[in-house]
């Protein structure tokens, strides 16, 4: 059976203080590893997709990379507008490509 | 602007009604989904369709209905069948092509219903 597990589940950092947060997968044809990042309310926003081992992609403080079993979301210098849950999802070849989410991550970064 | 479209944002259903949730794509993909979130949950995967006049059950189809007549359109419906109908609610589009390698997934603002 395909799972997605993320850790920690909530995470509490300062300002400036960097971190990373943890998602990893056991599924058969693994076409895509997402991050989204998701504010309270509102559906989820598109961040990164990885597709093969050793893959690391940035945008502004995040950073992603993948391994084998595993993908990290390393976030750098933290701000407080950075605070939100990040969700990881898999992408495999059935179910006409939808996601396999984990529970996600709920980050607080206080001044 | 270009986008995926859910409405209405709240909505209250008593026992033993249908309720049908709204999404609307301008995004001109083929392929949409509709997730369930409960609190503490990962996202769930309801139905989805890869094209028109098409559909297929995901995980926790039981006591939902879809229809897909249109590209842009793929309602929800919430029947009196689903025991726990109380969450959130996020409508899903993606290009959608088979053999393009991985596709994106892009979400709407989510609904909310609620049991009253």
């Amino acid at each position: 059976e395909d799972q997605v597990t993320q850790s920690p589940e909530a995470l509490r950092l300062q300002e400036g203080e960097s971190s990373s947060l943890n998602c990893s997968y056991t599924v058969s044809g693994l076409r895509g590893l997402f991050w989204y990042r998701q504010d309270p309310g509102k559906g989820p926003e598109f961040l990164f997709t990885l597709y093969s081992a050793g893959e690391e992609k940035e945008k502004e403080r995040l950073k992603a990379t993948l391994t084998k079993k595993e993908s990290f979301l390393h976030i750098t210098a933290p701000k407080p507008e950075d605070s939100a849950t990040y969700l990881c999802a898999v992408q495999v070849g059935y179910s006409g490509y939808a996601l396999n989410f984990g529970k996600g991550t709920s980050l607080l970064v206080t001044p | 602007d270009g986008g995926i479209t859910q409405s209405p944002k709240y909505l209250f259903r008593k026992e033993g009604q249908n309720v049908t949730l709204s999404c609307e794509q301008n995004l001109n993909h083929d392929a949409m989904y509709w997730y369930r979130q409960d609190p503490g949950q990962g996202l769930r995967l309801i139905y989805y369709s890869q094209i028109v006049n098409d559909f297929q059950k995901g995980d926790i189809a039981e006591g939902y209905s879809v229809s897909r007549e249109k590209k842009e359109s793929f309602p929800l419906t919430v029947t009196s069948a689903q025991k726990n109908p109380t969450a959130f609610y996020l409508c899903a589009s993606s290009i959608g092509a088979p053999g393009q390698g991985s596709n994106t997934i892009y979400f709407g603002e989510g609904s909310w219903l609620t049991v009253v």
